[in-house]
């Protein structure tokens, strides 16, 4: 079955702690992307990276951290430093960064305690 | 001013209802638009995407991109209480993806 895994579903984290989250996709896609969603508020852009081992800064890139060592795998990583962590975070990716869609993880919920 | 503006309703509308959902953009550099469902708590679906003004049509969704005014427009013919979510719209420009706010939709039986 071919797709794009999140995991965790749900992840809680104590304040100044860093935290990384998953994606996998099996789908042979070149570009990958992560957004965060809040309420209200759409999806904002993160990071994107268009082949292995590149990335570039999206909207909202402080705070957060991300590589791109396999073509399957754009884990982002949530540092300390990010101030207002608590937040919907998804994960797309496409075959090409031009005139195609994007498909969607499931989701990672990441809350602050 | 953000590149890609969609009102956030909440929009509630009778079963059977046409449904009108748009997005306005500013920048011509947008070249290809993707309407996306999402359900609470879950991950954005694809419903259609086109690269080209004027309309593309699908079962009960009807995609509407009209380049010389910057608007794009989903329109849900008989609408179901399935089809309650929200709807956001996402456009292409270079590598990036950008998406509009997203608007809830609300169909009551």
């Amino acid at each position: 079955d071919g797709g794009i895994t999140q995991s965790p579903k749900y992840l809680f984290r104590k304040e100044g702690q860093n935290v990384t989250l998953s994606c996998e996709q099996n789908l042979n896609h070149d570009a990958m992307y992560w957004y965060r969603q809040d309420p209200g508020q759409g999806l904002r852009l993160i990071y994107y990276s268009q082949i292995v081992n590149d990335f570039q800064k999206g909207d909202i890139a402080e705070g957060y951290s991300v590589s791109r060592e396999k073509k399957e795998s754009f884990p982002l990583t949530v540092t300390s430093a990010q101030k207002n962590p608590t937040a919907f975070y998804l994960c797309a990716s496409s075959s090409q960064t031009a005139n195609t869609e994007a498909f969607f993880g499931q989701g990672t919920r990441l809350t602050v305690v | 001013q953000k590149e890609v503006e969609q009102d956030p309703g909440p929009l509630s509308v009778p079963e059977g209802a046409i449904v009108s959902l748009n997005c306005t953009y500013s920048n011509s550099a947008f070249q290809y638009f993707m309407w996306y469902r999402q359900y609470s708590r879950k991950g954005p679906e694809l419903l259609m995407y086109t690269y080209s003004s004027g309309n593309k049509e699908d079962g009960r969704f009807t995609a509407q991109v009209d380049k010389s005014s910057k608007y794009i427009s989903l329109f849900i013919r008989d609408s179901q209480p399935s089809d309650s979510a929200t709807y956001l719209c996402a456009m292409r420009k270079g590598g990036k993806l950008i998406f509009g706010q997203g608007t809830e939709l609300s169909v009551k039986p």
